[in-house]
C-alpha cells in the first residue's frame, strides 16, 4: 500500500491527451513539492517533472505537471507510442521523514 | 556527463549481508545529497535511504531501519549501502540516485540486483 495513490493504469490513442493523478496528504504533497518519473521497460527511472511543474532540459513541453492541495497531476498531450511506460509520482513526507512514491501508473498507447 | 554505476549485488541467503557501492563521476560528488531506491521484481519504486552531502544527516525507510547503513566517501566519489540481516522481501533492483532535493532525483544508476533466497 503506497502512501501516494495513483491509478494503476491509463491509456490513450496517439495524439490524445491523458492525465495521471497522484493523491497524498498534508504531510507530503500538501507541504512539499512533487516530482514525476518515467520508467521505460527494462530501464532505470528518469526524472520527468520536478518541483510540481518544472521540466528538466530535454523533456518536451507536451508533458506538464500541476498541483492543488494534496493532489498532483501529470498530463501528456499529443500522445506518442514512445510514451508507453510506467509513471511514478514522489514527494518528501514530513511525518515519515522520507521520500514516498506512488504505486505507479502503467500508460498504454492504444 | 553524470554517471552513477552500482555494483555489489548478487545472491545471498536470508540473514546474510551484502555491501552495495555506487561510483559517481561527471559532477562534484561532495556537493550533492544521494539516495538509494529499490524496486522489487514487477513492483513499484521504494525509497530506501538518504544521505546529505557531508554525511551528517541520514534517513532510512522503516522497512530497513536497523538493518541497512548508508555511507559515503567523498574522497572516492562513492556511495555505499551496507545491508545486514537480509530478508526475502529485500529482493530488488537497487538504484543509487543523485538527490537534488526539491529538484528531484535527477540522475540514476542502472541498478544492481539483490536476490535473497536460500
Amino acid at each position: 500500500q503506497s502512501v501516494l495513490t495513483q491509478p494503476p493504469s491509463a491509456s490513450g490513442t496517439p495524439g490524445q491527451r491523458v492525465t495521471i493523478s497522484c493523491s497524498g496528504s498534508s504531510s507530503n504533497i500538501g507541504s512539499n513539492t512533487v516530482n514525476w518519473y518515467q520508467q521505460l521497460p527494462g530501464t532505470a527511472p528518469k526524472l520527468l517533472i520536478y518541483s510540481d511543474y518544472q521540466r528538466p532540459s530535454g523533456v518536451p513541453d507536451r508533458i506538464s505537471g500541476s498541483k492543488s492541495g494534496n493532489s498532483a497531476s501529470l498530463a501528456i498531450s499529443g500522445l506518442q507510442s514512445e510514451d508507453e511506460a510506467d509513471y511514478y509520482c514522489a514527494a518528501w513526507d514530513d511525518s515519515l521523514n522520507g521520500q514516498v512514491f506512488g504505486g505507479g501508473t502503467k500508460l498504454t498507447v492504444l | 556527463q553524470v554517471q552513477l554505476v552500482e555494483s555489489g549485488g548478487g545472491l545471498v541467503k536470508p540473514g546474510g549481508s551484502l555491501r552495495l557501492s555506487c561510483a559517481a563521476s561527471g559532477f562534484t560528488f561532495s556537493d550533492y545529497y544521494m539516495t538509494w531506491i529499490r524496486q522489487a521484481p514487477g513492483k513499484g519504486l521504494e525509497w530506501v535511504s538518504y544521505i546529505s552531502s557531508s554525511g551528517s544527516t541520514i534517513y532510512y525507510a522503516d522497512s530497513v531501519k536497523g538493518r541497512f547503513t548508508i555511507s559515503r566517501d567523498n574522497a572516492k566519489n562513492s556511495l555505499y549501502l551496507q545491508m545486514n540481516s537480509l530478508r526475502a522481501e529485500d529482493t530488488a533492483v537497487y538504484y543509487c540516485a543523485r538527490d537534488g532535493g526539491s529538484l528531484g532525483f535527477d540522475h540514476w544508476g542502472q541498478g544492481t540486483l539483490v536476490t535473497v533466497s536460500s
